[in-house]
């Protein structure tokens, strides 16, 4: 059975510095991945996803993830954090017949 | 922008009574879900749903959970009789292709019951 592991369940760094949000999955098949954020009192909207396309993925708000099969990894990145990006952000997997299976998710503090 | 939306965005119940969770899908769309999520723990899925019927379900959606979607627009959960533990975030979700396609999430209803 996949699952998800989220390292760090509180990440908090400064405006304009790199943000860095850890994945790791397990899956017996190639997956799918995802990356969602939950805004305070607001859905999960997704951030971008991975479908054995290209590896490194690109989302929205200046996010992308890249695939690392050999680390089992799709860890999310950002050059520049704003205040903005202040929210909850969950990695999940899925395989082609799965529901999606979801980490504990991380919390993102961004400090003026 | 069409958008999954859920009523009530919360619901505080007793023990043992009924409750039905209202979600909206986005309209064009065939695969319908609900997830929970206890506080402080993973999202987890529940029950999803196509062409109505249930097309998969978890450990979790015992006889005490049910699905239905009553209309063309609506997709609800109903507990039976709720327990503490049923305290929860109760999202729904829905997407226009099984699994490994995006799947477009409600705000949730925080669920409490004493």
């Amino acid at each position: 059975a996949q699952s998800v592991t989220q390292l760090g369940s509180h990440v908090s760094v400064s405006e304009g510095a790199l943000v860095l949000l850890r994945c790791n999955y397990s899956s017996s098949v190639p997956p799918y991945l995802f990356w969602y954020v939950q805004y305070p009192n607001q859905g999960l909207q997704l951030l971008l996803k991975y479908t054995s396309a290209a590896t490194l993925v690109k989302g929205i708000n200046g996010f992308e993830a890249e695939f690392k099969k050999s680390e089992t990894s799709f860890h999310l990145t950002k050059p520049s954090a704003h205040m903005s990006d202040a929210a909850e952000y969950f990695c999940a997997v899925s395989e082609r017949n799965t529901p999606l299976v979801f980490g504990k998710g991380t919390r993102l503090s961004v400090i003026a | 922008e069409p958008e999954v939306t859920q009523t009530p965005s919360h619901q505080v119940t007793q023990m043992g009574q009924e409750v039905i969770l209202r979600c909206v899908p986005i309209s064009n769309h065939l695969y319908f879900y609900w997830y929970r999520q206890i506080l402080g723990q993973k999202v987890e899925f529940l029950v999803s749903f196509y062409n109505n019927e249930i097309s998969e379900k978890s450990e979790i959606f015992d006889d005490q959970f049910s699905v239905e979607r009553p209309d063309g627009s609506n997709f609800t959960l109903k507990i039976r009789s709720t327990k503490l533990e049923d305290s929860a975030m109760y999202f729904c979700a829905s997407s226009d292709a099984q699994y490994g396609e995006t799947q477009y999430f409600g705000p949730g209803t925080r669920l409490l019951v004493l």
